[in-house]
């Protein structure tokens, strides 16, 4: 059962337009998010997050929106670049079915690419 | 410079072998996992440790081992019971394990062949 969905393998932008990433989750407990943006062959880096009390986070050209109601998240870009284009990993984080430890579940990613 | 290094960059098995797989942080982070990512697939978590001497299994421990004797390593060792170990091995830290805002760095990863 996969509690992190992103239903995009992919996305293709021009350079300069806004890229949007989207992400569902089915567990209620979830109550932070991350995004992070991997090259191949390395390892994941952290993007940006949100807390479920928010609905809104910005750095600079990323955005992230939390729809708790939806149980969606998404990332908007703006404006695009080249070196956006990676995979982008939707995360979050919450108790597990045991009891108090936190960990992360990951969706499956979606391939950005950006067009010059 | 602070981070996590995870060596070798590419590990080679032959039937039946176990192989282990460095993981290394100098951030001095309390909490350290090891993911595995599959083509198409999002990571999945083999096993993680909050503290020395502790780990806990993740969603697919079968056929991996673990140990967490010092607070900067953790080390994978892949079994010969697993019987597709062909993936991409990735190993996190956190600076606070069991809090909401976890966030994790990762190492540049270990990718796995079968011979």
């Amino acid at each position: 059962d996969q509690q992190v969905k992103q239903n995009s393998p992919s996305l293709s932008v021009q350079e300069g337009r806004i890229s949007i990433l989207n992400c569902d989750y089915t567990n209620s407990m979830f109550d932070y998010f991350l995004w992070y943006k991997k090259y191949p062959a390395e390892g994941p880096t952290f993007l940006i997050s949100i807390s479920s009390i928010k609905d809104k986070n910005e750095d600079g050209r990323f955005t992230v929106f939390l729809n708790k109601s939806a149980k969606h998240l998404s990332l908007h870009i703006v404006p695009s670049q080249p070196g956006d284009s990676a995979v982008y990993f939707c995360a979050a984080s919450g108790r597990n079915s045991g009891g108090s430890n936190y960990k992360l579940t990951f969706g499956k990613g979606t391939l950005l690419t950006v067009n010059p | 410079d602070g981070g996590i290094t995870q060596s070798p960059k590419y590990l080679f098995r032959k039937e039946g072998q176990n192989v282990t797989l460095s993981c290394e942080q100098n951030l001095n982070h309390d909490a350290m996992y090891w993911y595995r990512q599959d083509p198409g697939q999002g990571l999945r978590l083999i096993y993680y440790s909050q503290i020395v001497n502790d780990f806990q299994k993740g969603d697919i421990a079968e056929g991996y081992s673990v140990s967490r004797e010092k607070k900067e390593s953790f080390p994978l060792t892949v079994t010969s019971a697993q019987k597709n170990p062909t993936a991409f091995y990735l190993c996190a830290s956190s600076i606070f394990p069991g809090f909401a805002q976890e966030t994790q760095y990762f190492g540049p990863g270990t990718r796995l062949l079968v011979l």
